[in-house]
């Protein structure tokens, strides 16, 4: 049982490139998410998925695209990179509420760290 | 007045002591309090969860959450250097994990 997976760990990119992070999880989770982590500000949520095929705006989704095609899997996409996305990069997936457990904990990925130069 | 206010430290104890880290709110929706602990370099991963007010205690830490004063305490009892790490609290209503806030987390340092 992996848990949930990202990839990559760490990447360097320049100013307007584009990239794709990918996240995987087999815990057969309903919710996944993907957030930010930047020194003196917390974790900060950027987009979310409840299901396969639906994502929805977190709290900064600005600058970031994802998908959910297959219920395992969110991506979350860099389409001009700029420096001030660089940061630690977390996917985190949970049950939906009820489907499982009333906790909706969140497991986290192991993170990917993103500079932009 | 922000959501979540955590105290980000750094909090630096002797191996032993007993560590109490705190987080206020200001949003009386919130049902379930959790604490996540984030070794460096690493995801957060879930410590301890309540649910509603009261205590939970699991081995050496201790979980309270006071509804009425809008205030949770994680206590740690017997420190050890394996404790060191980052703490954030995490608090949410109704709903799945979309709706969590988190504190910004307060980093532990254990000296042997």
């Amino acid at each position: 049982n992996a848990g949930v997976t990202q990839t990559p760990k760490f990447r360097v990119l320049k100013t307007g490139q584009s990239m794709t992070l990918l996240c995987a999880q087999d815990m057969n989770h309903e919710y996944m998410y993907w957030y930010r982590q930047d020194p003196g500000m917390g974790l900060r949520l950027i987009h979310y998925s409840v299901g396969e095929g639906t994502t929805a705006k977190g709290e900064v989704p600005d600058g970031y695209n994802v998908s959910r095609l297959k219920k395992q899997n969110f991506l979350l996409g860099l389409e001009s990179a700029a420096p001030s996305q660089t940061s630690v990069y977390f996917c985190a997936s949970s049950y939906r509420p009820g489907q499982a457990t009333l906790n909706t904990e969140a497991f986290f990925g192991q993170g990917t760290r993103l500079t932009v130069v | 007045q922000k959501e979540v206010e955590q105290d980000p430290g750094p909090l630096s104890v002797p191996e032993g002591a007993i560590v109490s880290l705190n987080c206020t709110y200001s949003n009386s929706a919130f049902q379930y309090f959790m604490w996540y602990r984030q070794y460096s370099r690493k995801g957060p991963e879930l410590l301890m969860y309540t649910y509603s007010s009261g205590n939970k205690e699991d081995g050496r830490f201790t979980a309270q959450v006071d509804k009425s004063s809008k205030y949770i305490s994680l206590f740690i009892r017997d420190s050890q250097p394996s404790d060191s790490a980052t703490y954030l609290c995490a608090m949410g209503g109704r709903g799945g994990s979309e709706k969590l806030v988190f504190g910004k987390g307060t980093k532990l340092t254990v000296n042997p």
